[in-house]
């Protein structure tokens, strides 16, 4: 079985306090992804990683920026947190590029910034 | 550009129903469709997936989804409810050429007793 897993449930955080959420998988996935998400917004994406070292924009990566050193970890990094960012946040893995692979997702990881 | 619309935010069924859940897609190149459940406090999980195959997909736990090209739709349906299928729902829709995923806004399904 694929297993994405994230490195906390639950978060408490403080405004201008930096963050980082850890996303790790198992499966030897190309693709990760961080996505965010809000009641009746659905999921948004952050940013997502083909490779090692490579990152590209989602559709709101204001305020965020990530990490992938290796290929089996994604992180996400919020530089000064801000109440606006309080949220689900998932991590999420596939295979190759794609387009009809399986997305796997972690449990995610609900912040609360005060 | 892709995009999903989800109609009803919230859905109830009493047990033992039809589900329909509507999920319409706007894609102007072939779409790949797909719909995951997430249960509470947990993470998304995958249903079922249309890939250009069959346009009936059968998935996990009795559902299924039909990919209407013509309705622009792949509507979810299940033809009796089930207490454990109480859960948030995600129709999906990608491209070839596009690993990105977007997604819909969910439906909330309640079942009732």
């Amino acid at each position: 079985d694929v297993k994405v897993t994230q490195s906390s449930r639950y978060l408490v955080k403080r405004t201008g306090e930096k963050v980082f959420l850890e996303c790790v998988q198992d499966m030897d996935h190309e693709n990760m992804f961080w996505y965010r998400q809000d009641p009746g917004l659905g999921l948004r994406l952050i940013y997502f990683s083909y490779d090692v070292k490579m990152k590209e924009k989602g559709d709101i990566p204001e305020g965020y920026s990530v990490s992938r050193e290796k290929k089996e970890r994604f992180s996400l990094i919020l530089e000064s947190a801000s109440t606006n960012q309080t949220s689900m946040y998932l991590c999420a893995s596939s295979n190759h590029r794609g387009m009809e692979e399986t997305q796997y997702f972690g449990p995610g990881t609900r912040l609360l910034v005060l | 550009a892709q995009s999903v619309t989800q109609l009803g935010s919230h859905v109830s069924v009493s047990e033992g129903a039809l589900v329909l859940l509507r999920c319409n897609y706007s894609s102007s190149v072939p779409p790949y469709l797909f719909w995951y459940v997430q249960y509470p406090n947990q993470g998304l999980q995958l249903l079922l997936k249309y890939t250009s195959a069959a346009t009936l997909v059968k998935g996990i736990n009795g559902f299924e989804a039909e990919f209407k090209k013509s309705e622009t739709s792949f509507h979810l349906t299940k033809p009796s409810a089930h207490m454990s299928d109480a859960a948030e729902y995600f129709c999906a829709v990608s491209h070839f050429g596009n690993e990105k995923l977007t997604f819909g806004t969910g439906t909330r399904l309640t079942i009732i007793p």
